[in-house]
């Protein structure tokens, strides 16, 4: 079946670090894939995300790319900010028969510190 | 904007009882979803509905009943809670005008007794 695989955490980083946070999947089919945030206190909110290989997903200075040969969407942030202490989260998703199911990664906690 | 609106944010319940996890969506999506979010597990989908009348179980569905009446809503039931149902509950919707892309609730956080 579908999995997601992400780096574990939590990960400490002080302010302006470079991020990398490595995910991969394995799929049976072709995934769109998304990275998913969730702050400290509420709900999952779309990051960003990419629909076939070779896309790039961006938002709010992070960025990732469909990788299928390598079967990775590792997140990436030039410069980190307090603000962007959260969860993430990796997943992929499929429509089929007028559904659509995300398969999650089981997140990884970000801490930046000043 | 309401989005993908969940009540009650916060719950505890005593081990035997049982309790509706509201869901509202005013987005007019067909597909709608639970998942319940654990420390170290992810997110895992328990039930979804790919629309009014229609619900098909997920990944985790023992202990959980839901249905589908209307468009907008799809509440979740637990019929007889559980310590193992300690866990935060994320409702979801997705429709044909949304792409891939699907939209979270904030989140209730139910702890069991």
């Amino acid at each position: 079946g579908d999995s997601v695989t992400q780096m574990e955490g939590p990960v400490t980083l002080s302010e302006e670090a470079f991020l990398t946070i490595n995910c991969t999947y394995t799929a049976t089919g072709y995934p769109s894939l998304f990275w998913y945030v969730q702050y400290p206190g509420e709900g999952l909110q779309l990051l960003l995300k990419a629909t076939k290989a070779d896309d790039k997903g961006s938002n709010k200075g992070f960025e990732a790319t469909y990788r299928k040969e390598t079967t990775s969407f590792h997140l990436e942030k030039g410069s980190v900010q307090v603000s962007d202490s959260a969860v993430y989260f990796c997943a992929l998703g499929y429509s089929g028969a007028g559904s659509y199911q995300l398969t999650f990664g089981k997140g990884t906690k970000l801490s930046v510190i000043p | 904007n309401a989005g993908v609106t969940q009540t009650p944010k916060f719950q505890v319940l005593k081990t035997g009882q049982s309790m509706t996890l509201q869901c509202a969506q005013d987005m007019n999506h067909e597909y709608m979803s639970w998942y319940r979010q654990d420390p170290g597990m992810g997110l895992r989908l328990i039930h979804y509905s790919v629309g009014a009348g229609i619900t098909d179980q997920g990944e985790v569905p023992n202990g959980y009943n839901v249905s589908r009446s209307t468009t907008e809503d799809f509440p979740l039931r637990l019929l007889s809670a559980a310590p193992s149902q300690t866990s935060v509950y994320f409702c979801a919707s997705r429709g044909q005008n949304s792409g891939n892309t699907i939209y979270f609730g904030e989140g209730s956080w139910l702890t069991v007794v």
